[in-house]
Protein backbone atom coordinates (compact mmCIF):
# COMPACT_ATOMS: atom_id res chain seq x y z
CA UNK A 1 0.00 0.00 0.00
CA UNK A 2 1.74 3.32 -1.02
CA UNK A 3 1.90 5.92 1.58
CA UNK A 4 -0.08 8.37 -0.25
CA UNK A 5 -3.06 7.98 -2.44
CA UNK A 6 -4.30 10.14 -5.20
CA UNK A 7 -7.03 9.90 -8.06
CA UNK A 8 -5.01 10.51 -11.18
CA UNK A 9 -8.49 11.28 -12.75
CA UNK A 10 -8.54 12.99 -15.32
CA UNK A 11 -10.81 15.55 -13.86
CA UNK A 12 -13.23 17.86 -16.05
CA UNK A 13 -15.09 20.67 -15.28
CA UNK A 14 -16.55 23.63 -16.42
CA UNK A 15 -15.30 27.28 -16.11
CA UNK A 16 -16.96 28.85 -12.40
CA UNK A 17 -17.31 25.16 -10.73
CA UNK A 18 -16.32 24.43 -7.73
CA UNK A 19 -13.23 21.66 -7.96
CA UNK A 20 -12.24 19.32 -5.05
CA UNK A 21 -9.29 17.09 -5.13
CA UNK A 22 -8.53 14.62 -2.91
CA UNK A 23 -5.80 12.41 -0.87
CA UNK A 24 -5.95 10.11 1.64
CA UNK A 25 -2.85 8.27 3.79
CA UNK A 26 -2.14 5.98 5.77
CA UNK A 27 0.85 7.15 8.05
CA UNK A 28 -0.89 8.77 11.23
CA UNK A 29 2.65 10.35 12.20
CA UNK A 30 2.08 12.57 9.09
CA UNK A 31 2.08 16.02 10.68
CA UNK A 32 2.72 18.71 7.63
CA UNK A 33 0.48 19.26 4.63
CA UNK A 34 0.91 20.53 1.00
CA UNK A 35 -1.01 20.85 -2.41
CA UNK A 36 1.34 21.49 -5.87
CA UNK A 37 0.28 22.86 -8.44
CA UNK A 38 2.45 21.61 -11.72
CA UNK A 39 1.94 22.91 -14.69
CA UNK A 40 3.00 21.13 -18.22
CA UNK A 41 6.44 20.49 -18.28
CA UNK A 42 7.23 22.46 -15.45
CA UNK A 43 8.30 21.95 -11.90
CA UNK A 44 5.66 21.99 -9.05
CA UNK A 45 4.92 25.19 -7.20
CA UNK A 46 3.70 25.07 -3.55
CA UNK A 47 -0.24 26.48 -3.14
CA UNK A 48 -0.96 25.30 0.37
CA UNK A 49 0.82 24.33 3.08
CA UNK A 50 -0.93 23.22 6.70
CA UNK A 51 0.11 22.07 9.81
CA UNK A 52 -2.30 19.31 11.31
CA UNK A 53 -5.75 19.50 11.04
CA UNK A 54 -8.64 21.89 10.21
CA UNK A 55 -8.98 24.15 7.07
CA UNK A 56 -7.15 26.95 5.21
CA UNK A 57 -8.24 29.57 2.94
CA UNK A 58 -6.06 31.68 0.45
CA UNK A 59 -7.69 33.43 -1.82
CA UNK A 60 -10.10 31.15 -4.28
CA UNK A 61 -7.96 28.22 -2.99
CA UNK A 62 -9.06 26.24 0.53
CA UNK A 63 -7.03 23.00 2.18
CA UNK A 64 -8.41 20.88 4.46
CA UNK A 65 -7.22 18.41 6.83
CA UNK A 66 -8.98 15.69 8.61
CA UNK A 67 -6.25 13.72 10.47
CA UNK A 68 -8.81 11.33 12.21
CA UNK A 69 -10.20 10.27 8.80
CA UNK A 70 -6.16 10.23 7.38
CA UNK A 71 -8.16 12.72 4.26
CA UNK A 72 -7.04 15.87 2.84
CA UNK A 73 -8.91 17.78 0.59
CA UNK A 74 -8.14 21.40 -1.95
CA UNK A 75 -11.28 23.26 -2.66
CA UNK A 76 -10.96 25.76 -5.79
CA UNK A 77 -13.79 27.77 -6.07
CA UNK A 78 -14.76 29.73 -9.47
CA UNK A 79 -12.48 27.63 -11.47
CA UNK A 80 -10.71 28.92 -13.87
CA UNK A 81 -9.26 28.02 -17.45
CA UNK A 82 -5.98 28.83 -16.06
CA UNK A 83 -6.41 26.24 -13.17
CA UNK A 84 -6.04 23.47 -15.38
CA UNK A 85 -2.82 21.42 -14.81
CA UNK A 86 -2.10 18.27 -12.50
CA UNK A 87 -2.68 19.43 -8.87
CA UNK A 88 -0.14 17.35 -6.50
CA UNK A 89 -1.08 16.36 -2.84
CA UNK A 90 2.11 15.95 -0.30
CA UNK A 91 3.08 15.32 3.35
CA UNK A 92 6.36 15.62 5.69
CA UNK A 93 7.71 13.11 8.18
CA UNK A 94 10.88 12.97 9.35
CA UNK A 95 12.80 15.02 7.16
CA UNK A 96 10.84 13.02 4.28
CA UNK A 97 8.08 14.10 1.75
CA UNK A 98 5.75 11.52 0.38
CA UNK A 99 3.84 13.01 -2.79
CA UNK A 100 0.76 11.60 -4.51
CA UNK A 101 0.51 10.63 -8.09
CA UNK A 102 -1.36 13.82 -8.86
CA UNK A 103 -4.98 14.72 -10.10
CA UNK A 104 -4.87 16.30 -13.68
CA UNK A 105 -7.68 19.07 -13.79
CA UNK A 106 -8.95 20.56 -16.65
CA UNK A 107 -11.14 23.36 -16.79
CA UNK A 108 -13.22 23.82 -19.58
CA UNK A 109 -14.07 27.41 -20.93
CA UNK B 1 14.49 36.52 -3.91
CA UNK B 2 15.32 34.51 -6.92
CA UNK B 3 13.63 30.77 -6.92
CA UNK B 4 15.47 27.23 -7.26
CA UNK B 5 17.06 27.05 -10.55
CA UNK B 6 18.82 23.94 -12.10
CA UNK B 7 20.67 23.77 -15.22
CA UNK B 8 20.38 22.37 -18.01
CA UNK B 9 16.74 22.31 -18.61
CA UNK B 10 17.31 19.65 -21.21
CA UNK B 11 19.57 16.94 -22.14
CA UNK B 12 20.16 13.85 -24.20
CA UNK B 13 22.17 11.41 -23.53
CA UNK B 14 23.00 7.92 -24.73
CA UNK B 15 22.97 5.07 -23.00
CA UNK B 16 25.98 3.56 -21.05
CA UNK B 17 26.72 7.53 -20.65
CA UNK B 18 27.24 9.81 -17.32
CA UNK B 19 25.31 12.63 -16.71
CA UNK B 20 25.87 15.52 -14.10
CA UNK B 21 22.61 17.59 -12.96
CA UNK B 22 22.85 20.87 -11.09
CA UNK B 23 20.63 22.91 -8.43
CA UNK B 24 21.09 26.35 -6.98
CA UNK B 25 18.65 26.73 -4.39
CA UNK B 26 16.78 29.52 -3.01
CA UNK B 27 19.73 31.47 -1.47
CA UNK B 28 19.13 30.75 2.54
CA UNK B 29 17.72 27.50 1.86
CA UNK B 30 20.20 24.70 3.07
CA UNK B 31 18.44 21.44 2.72
CA UNK B 32 18.35 20.29 -1.33
CA UNK B 33 16.19 17.13 -2.26
CA UNK B 34 16.17 15.48 -5.90
CA UNK B 35 13.11 13.74 -7.27
CA UNK B 36 12.66 11.68 -10.18
CA UNK B 37 8.97 12.09 -11.99
CA UNK B 38 8.18 9.73 -14.86
CA UNK B 39 4.52 9.84 -15.77
CA UNK B 40 3.82 5.68 -14.78
CA UNK B 41 5.53 6.65 -11.40
CA UNK B 42 4.85 10.60 -10.42
CA UNK B 43 7.24 11.76 -8.08
CA UNK B 44 9.77 9.87 -6.67
CA UNK B 45 12.09 10.66 -4.09
CA UNK B 46 15.54 10.36 -4.74
CA UNK B 47 18.17 11.92 -1.57
CA UNK B 48 18.33 15.01 0.20
CA UNK B 49 20.76 16.73 1.34
CA UNK B 50 20.99 19.20 4.10
CA UNK B 51 24.44 20.95 4.66
CA UNK B 52 26.91 18.99 2.44
CA UNK B 53 25.75 15.78 4.37
CA UNK B 54 23.17 13.51 2.82
CA UNK B 55 20.54 13.30 5.55
CA UNK B 56 18.06 11.02 3.58
CA UNK B 57 18.19 8.42 0.74
CA UNK B 58 15.03 6.84 -1.39
CA UNK B 59 15.39 3.31 -3.08
CA UNK B 60 17.75 4.08 -6.31
CA UNK B 61 20.34 2.10 -7.44
CA UNK B 62 23.79 3.59 -6.41
CA UNK B 63 24.25 4.52 -10.73
CA UNK B 64 22.05 7.80 -8.63
CA UNK B 65 24.25 9.97 -6.71
CA UNK B 66 24.75 13.72 -5.29
CA UNK B 67 26.54 16.22 -3.42
CA UNK B 68 25.88 19.34 -1.96
CA UNK B 69 28.73 21.97 -2.21
CA UNK B 70 29.53 24.46 1.00
CA UNK B 71 27.34 27.25 -0.64
CA UNK B 72 24.14 24.72 -0.74
CA UNK B 73 24.67 24.06 -4.37
CA UNK B 74 24.10 20.90 -5.46
CA UNK B 75 24.26 18.41 -8.02
CA UNK B 76 23.39 14.83 -9.39
CA UNK B 77 25.09 12.54 -11.05
CA UNK B 78 23.80 9.48 -12.66
CA UNK B 79 26.01 6.91 -14.50
CA UNK B 80 25.99 4.28 -17.21
CA UNK B 81 22.22 5.44 -18.17
CA UNK B 82 19.54 3.28 -19.04
CA UNK B 83 16.61 4.23 -20.89
CA UNK B 84 14.47 4.38 -17.98
CA UNK B 85 16.13 6.85 -16.76
CA UNK B 86 14.24 9.20 -19.44
CA UNK B 87 12.64 11.46 -16.75
CA UNK B 88 12.55 14.54 -15.63
CA UNK B 89 14.24 15.53 -12.15
CA UNK B 90 13.47 17.99 -9.68
CA UNK B 91 15.38 20.15 -7.60
CA UNK B 92 13.48 21.42 -4.57
CA UNK B 93 15.16 23.70 -1.52
CA UNK B 94 14.00 24.19 1.95
CA UNK B 95 15.02 26.35 4.77
CA UNK B 96 15.94 23.49 7.10
CA UNK B 97 13.28 20.49 8.57
CA UNK B 98 9.66 21.24 8.95
CA UNK B 99 9.22 23.99 6.25
CA UNK B 100 7.20 24.40 2.37
CA UNK B 101 9.71 22.48 -0.35
CA UNK B 102 10.11 24.88 -3.22
CA UNK B 103 10.70 23.16 -6.43
CA UNK B 104 12.98 24.21 -9.53
CA UNK B 105 11.51 23.75 -13.21
CA UNK B 106 13.76 20.92 -13.38
CA UNK B 107 15.92 19.07 -16.26
CA UNK B 108 14.31 16.81 -18.81
CA UNK B 109 16.59 14.02 -19.68
CA UNK B 110 16.15 11.86 -22.31
CA UNK B 111 18.42 8.68 -23.01
CA UNK B 112 18.14 7.37 -26.40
Amino acid sequence: QKEVEQDPGPLSVPEGAIVSLNCTYSNSAFQYFMWYRQYSRKGPELLMYTYSSGNKEDGRFTAQVDKSSKYISLFIRDSQPSDSATYLCAMYNFNKFYFGSGTKLNVKP
Amino acid sequence: KAGVTQTPRYLIKTRGQQVTLSCSPISGHRSVSWYQQTPGQGLQFLFEYFSETQRNKGNFPGRFSGRQFSNSRSEMNVSTLELGDSALYLCASQTSGRDEQYFGPGTRLTVT
